[in-house]
């Protein structure tokens, strides 16, 4: 099992261009987020969504935008980007078992620079 | 509002034993994470805590007081490989996970 994978791992855009980030999964998760990381601060919850077909918002979730077509894969979206979009993005997936506990398993991340 | 504290960095030698210290104030609780980050790579699981205690797994160990709002992540016999950042994360009423900015632990020879 491959786990959790992004595509791409690095990106460079300027201002005000799009790109969409591409998260998949292998295990059958049904709960699927977005993250941001930043230096001095911690993950921030961007989008998430609980199955397929379904979208919600997090923390930050302006000038993002998400679409979960198909269970397996999760999508982010930046329609106009801005410098204070530079991050490190992570996508993530857990289990929906109705426990807390369940871990999420984290993708290796995308570094996204805006120019 | 919702906050995690935890210490920026410590340093610790090879072989010996450290603590990470983790405080919280949240709205609601329904456990604890602990995660480790290697740098430039992603966080992965190392414990959950919903219950006052120790939970003891390896060389690692985790405690929580949910009166204190208090957790600390123990690891022993530390290791060279132990260096990377350590994440402590809340997980709320609204069962979404309140992080930490890391604890980024330093192991000397």
């Amino acid at each position: 099992n491959a786990g959790v994978t992004q595509t791409p791992k690095f990106r460079v855009l300027k201002t005000g261009q799009s790109m969409t980030l591409l998260c998949a999964q292998d295990m059958n998760h049904e709960y699927m987020y977005w993250y941001r990381q930043d230096p001095g601060m911690g993950l921030r919850l961007i989008h998430y969504s609980v199955g397929e077909g379904t979208t919600a918002k997090g923390e930050v979730p302006d000038g993002y935008n998400v679409s979960r077509l198909k269970k397996q894969n999760f999508l982010l979206g930046l329609e106009s980007a801005a410098p204070s979009q530079t991050s490190v993005y992570f996508c993530a997936s857990s289990t929906e078992s109705g426990r807390a506990s369940d871990e999420q398993f984290f993708g290796p991340g995308t570094r996204l620079t805006v120019l | 509002g919702q906050n995690i504290d935890q210490p920026t960095e410590m340093t610790a030698t090879e072989g010996a034993i450290v603590q990470i210290n983790c405080t919280y104030q949240t709205s609601g609780f329904n456990g604890l994470f602990w995660y480790q980050q290697h740098a430039g790579e992603a966080p992965t699981f190392l414990s959950y805590n919903v219950l006052d205690g120790l939970e003891e797994k390896g060389r690692f160990s985790s405690f929580l007081s949910r009166s204190k709002g208090y957790s600390y992540l123990l690891l022993k016999e530390l290791q060279m490989k132990d260096s990377a950042s350590y994440l402590c994360a809340v997980m709320d009423s609204n069962y979404q996970l309140i992080w930490g900015a890391g604890t980024k632990l330093i192991i000397k020879p």
